[in-house]
């Protein structure tokens, strides 16, 4: 079957640094995403990676390992605003994404 | 504004009445899905199509649940005989499959589905 992990919950310091794992087992690998998801609102996109290795975009960054079947979402310099869930999703052999039931951060001040 | 919109952004129904949704995809977009997503939940695949053509279901998907997209361009879902587990929120997302294996889709606001 299709599996992807992450923790439930998280709770992190405004300011400080928070990385979010998410282990997965899919038919195929074409990449992976992670979405952010404020309350009551659509995903939106924050970052793609298909080979191994740091993609960095600002703030963010991800990290991808193909063999290990993981990743994880680094966020630094917390702001209150970052406070979402964040969904790490699989493209699959057929390009159909299979989604994580994604992990609530909690920033507190 | 990722340029997917969905509509109605909101509906309560009575258990049995039969809803419709409506998503107007990005439009050079030729891919367009349709999920269900409960609380604390990622999204949970229901259906897409690929320009007009309806290529996969989703196993969870019963026969009470029906999706078109004649033209390919919008596409309704359709919800007969609500049930209370119906309620959710049903998101819709657009992508472009190219050459390239980057898929990247694109979220509507979704429509929240309350049955009562």
């Amino acid at each position: 079957g299709q599996n992807i992990d992450q923790p439930t919950e998280m709770t992190a310091t405004e300011g400080a640094i928070v990385q979010i794992n998410c282990t997965y087992q899919t038919s195929g690998f074409n990449g992976l995403f992670w979405y952010q998801q404020h309350a009551g609102e659509a995903p939106t996109f924050l970052s793609y990676n298909v080979l191994d290795g740091l993609e960095e975009k600002g703030r963010f960054s991800s990290f991808l390992s193909r063999s290990k079947g993981y990743s994880y979402l680094l966020l630094k310099e917390l702001q209150m605003k970052d406070s979402a869930s964040y969904l790490c999703a699989v493209t699959d052999s057929n390009y159909q994404l299979i989604w994580g039931a994604g992990t609530k951060l909690i920033i507190k001040p | 504004d990722t340029g997917v919109s969905q509509d109605p952004r909101h509906k309560i129904t009575k258990r049995g009445q039969n809803v419709t949704f409506r998503c107007d995809p990005i439009s050079e977009h030729n891919r367009l899905y349709w999920y269900r997503q409960t609380l604390g939940q990622g999204p949970e695949f229901l259906t897409y199509f690929q320009n007009e053509a309806q290529l996969e279901k989703s196993r969870l998907l019963s026969d009470r649940f029906s999706a078109e997209r004649p033209k390919g361009s919008f596409s309704t879902l359709e919800i007969q005989r609500t049930e209370q587990g119906d309620s959710a929120m049903y998101l819709c997302a657009s992508s472009i499959l190219g050459e390239v294996a980057y898929n990247e889709q694109f979220f509507g606001p979704g429509t929240r589905l309350t049955v009562l």
